[in-house]
């Protein structure tokens, strides 16, 4: 069976510190990734999302990057964090075939201060 | 653009009551996806149901059921006798094609007491 897993589950960091969220998938192979933040007020927001190795889409300019450097591993990364950016940080991974459902990770809680 | 709209924010109930949580949704695509979502205090979302927009039988899987009108653009989702475990906040979402991203409702918290 599949499993997402994500890490760290929560994090506190200063402003202006960098920031790298990892999440990775097990028991598949070419999966759609995606990240979502989850802001106080519980709408969810998809950040980025990729259909391949090294493939990534951006939803919303920000001063967030993602990365996809193996199959099933996806990457969120900031150069300097903003107040702003504290949230709940939501993995999601889909089959890249005929499919629909996205299956989510246990998420990353980011606290900036 | 699509927009999917939960009016209700929070509801409570007493256990074993019945509750209906609505969602309606617009989107001009004739072809769509509708979900809903379940997320528990440890924050995971859980995946509930999808319906495609070609398939309106409504849907019973135990306690739950959905009932989706596309002449009223609504995916209500219905928990018969409530229990404790069923408290958490739940999203709808909506996609227009497969693999494409979900575009949330701003979920409901529901709490169910005993």
């Amino acid at each position: 069976s599949q499993t997402i897993h994500q890490w760290p589950a929560t994090l506190v960091q200063p402003v202006g510190s960098p920031l790298s969220l990892e999440c990775t998938v097990e028991g598949t192979s070419n999966p759609n990734l995606y990240w979502y933040r989850q802001a106080a007020g519980r709408g969810l927001q998809l950040l980025f999302y990729s259909v391949g190795i090294g493939q990534i889409s951006s939803e919303v300019p920000q001063n967030l990057s993602a990365s996809r450097p193996q199959d099933r591993q996806f990457i969120l990364s900031s150069k300097k964090l903003l107040l702003s950016d504290s949230g709940f940080y939501l993995c999601a991974w889909s089959v890249s075939s005929v499919t629909y459902e996205q299956y989510f990770g246990p998420g990353t809680r980011l606290t900036v201060t | 653009a699509q927009k999917v709209t939960q009016a209700q924010t929070e509801i409570s109930v007493v256990e074993k009551e019945d509750v209906t949580l609505d969602c309606v949704y617009e989107t001009r695509d004739t072809t769509y996806y509708l979900f809903w979502y379940k997320q528990p205090p440890s924050g995971e979302l859980v995946f509930l149901i999808r319906r495609n927009s070609f398939d309106e039988q409504n849907e019973i899987s135990g306690r739950y059921s959905w009932n989706f009108q596309k002449s009223t653009s609504s995916f209500n989702f219905t928990i018969t006798a409530s229990q404790v475990v069923d408290s958490a906040v739940y999203f709808c979402a909506l996609s227009k094609e497969a693999n494409s991203k979900l575009t949330f409702g701003k979920g409901i918290t529901l709490s169910v007491r005993p």
